[in-house]
């Protein structure tokens, strides 16, 4: 029962190389996204998916795209690595609307230099 | 806008003690609320919601949470606290079909 599985666990990047961060799950569940997670700031939503092939922003998305080709896959990529995209990121799954709770992989912690 | 606030960025309480862990929310029409726990470099678990129904919410690990809708708030409270308590607790809203807004958390901290 693997649920949320996000690779890899920890990164290092140097500013201004690009690296995809990958997300799956094997719930079926039809709304993915992507968060990060800063000291005193909580979880912010970067870019979610409601399902394949359609995606939308969410609170933070600058510097990040994302694409959903299948129901299991939502990964982040980071385009251009700043400094100030070190973050711990959580990818999590939701299998239906609103009242229904969300399910979170281990995370991913990035630090660009 | 919908929101969560956590107006307490840390709570020590003495294991065997009673906690409570605030949260309050500003939504339009009905909220839909959660708590989650995150525990040392792990991912977010589930530990209760309301939806609509008894203002009293249980949930996982012995855990529960009162609404309160002319306080507009969301506590969640344990009876006697555990030394294995001790986690990050995130208060959240639903904020559209299917997101999520999360508060900043509060570190509990259970003293032996």
């Amino acid at each position: 029962n693997a649920g949320v599985t996000q690779t890899p666990k920890f990164q290092v990047l140097k500013t201004g190389q690009s690296m995809t961060l990958q997300c799956a799950q094997d719930m079926n569940h039809e709304y993915m996204s992507w968060y990060r997670q800063d000291p005193g700031m909580g979880l912010r939503l970067i870019h979610y998916s409601v399902g394949a092939g359609i995606t939308d922003q969410g609170e933070v998305p600058n510097g990040y795209n994302v694409s959903r080709s299948t129901t299991e896959d939502f990964p982040l990529r980071l385009l251009s690595a700043a400094p100030s995209q070190t973050s711990v990121y959580f990818c999590a799954s939701k299998g239906g609307r609103g009242n229904t709770e969300a399910f979170f992989g281990q995370g991913t912690r990035l630090t660009v230099v | 806008a919908q929101s969560v606030a956590q107006p307490e960025d840390q709570v020590n309480v003495a294991e065997g003690n009673p906690l409570t862990v605030k949260c309050t929310y500003s939504v339009s029409g009905n909220p839909y609320l959660f708590w989650y726990v995150q525990y040392p470099n792990r991912g977010l678990q589930f530990l209760l919601k309301y939806i609509t129904g008894d203002n009293l919410v249980k949930g996982s690990y012995g855990f529960e949470a009162e609404f309160n809708k002319s306080q507009t708030s969301f506590h969640l409270k344990k009876p006697s606290a555990l030394v294995s308590d001790s986690a990050l607790y995130f208060c959240a809203v639903r904020t559209g079909s299917y997101q999520l807004t999360f508060g900043k958390g509060t570190k509990l901290s259970v003293i032996p």
